[in-house]
């Protein structure tokens, strides 16, 4: 799987939209993008994923860019409870591999009053 | 829907003890995993399933060994327990690739302790 660059930390203040970026410059055709997120000391909580297309729902935006080399991870609103490491994933739809996900660093959003 | 139970949570081990872990699903998922999580550190992975009777290692599988005789559950086994074996672990599970929802649900952690 394709590895991925995401800066260690950002801030956001409570109300606005966090912009979390991801890099992926060697993502193949058949892998898509996730984002998981994990709330201090929990398990990971799977927030979107897509594969070229930008996606939405109601947690979060996804933005591809046209050459799926990066991404953007929008969260519209941000309140105190988005306070999380955010993780970015590339993985391939493959049976075989067992779709493992593989967790770099994250970043570190930290939404403030 | 309890969807992915860890047992248990808290656990003080001895150098050179075993236990086992063990994870339990309710959404008939096919694929398992087990990873570890060491302070400030992203998750790591040491053994995965791909179904009932299946194991295969993953990233960090030094002792550590896996079993799967059910397709619900997912147990981790530490033979002889090393400081550096002290970690939050992880299970999750997933469907295979061409159903609809194919993301990961973790369980919330098993915080382990060796001295």
């Amino acid at each position: 799987d394709a590895k991925t660059t995401q800066p260690p930390s950002m801030d956001c203040a409570e109300g606005r939209a966090a912009n979390l970026p991801c890099n992926h410059s060697t993502i193949s055709g058949n892998e898509y993008v996730y984002w998981y997120r994990q709330i201090h000391s929990q398990g990971p909580q799977y927030i979107i994923h897509g594969l070229k297309n930008n996606e939405t729902n109601e947690m979060a935006s996804l933005i591809i860019t046209e050459d799926r080399k990066s991404s953007t991870l929008i969260l519209p609103h941000a309140t105190l409870r988005d306070t999380a490491v955010y993780y970015c994933i590339v993985r391939a739809e493959n049976n075989n591999a067992g779709n493992m996900l593989t967790f770099g660093g994250g970043t570190r959003l930290m939404v403030k009053p | 829907n309890a969807g992915v139970t860890q047992t248990p949570k808290f656990r003080v081990l001895k150098t050179g003890q075993s236990m086992t872990l063990l994870c339990a699903q309710d959404m008939n998922h096919e694929y398992m995993y087990w990873y570890r999580q060491d302070p400030g550190m992203g998750l790591r992975l040491i053994h995965y399933s791909v179904g009932e009777g299946t194991t295969a290692k993953g990233e960090v599988p030094d002792g550590y060994n896996v079993s799967r005789l059910k397709k619900q559950n997912f147990l981790l086994g530490l033979e002889s327990a090393a400081p550096s074996q002290t970690s939050v672990y992880f299970c999750a599970s997933s469907y295979v690739f061409g159903v609809t929802n194919t993301e990961a649900f973790f369980g919330q952690g098993t915080r382990l302790t060796v001295v």
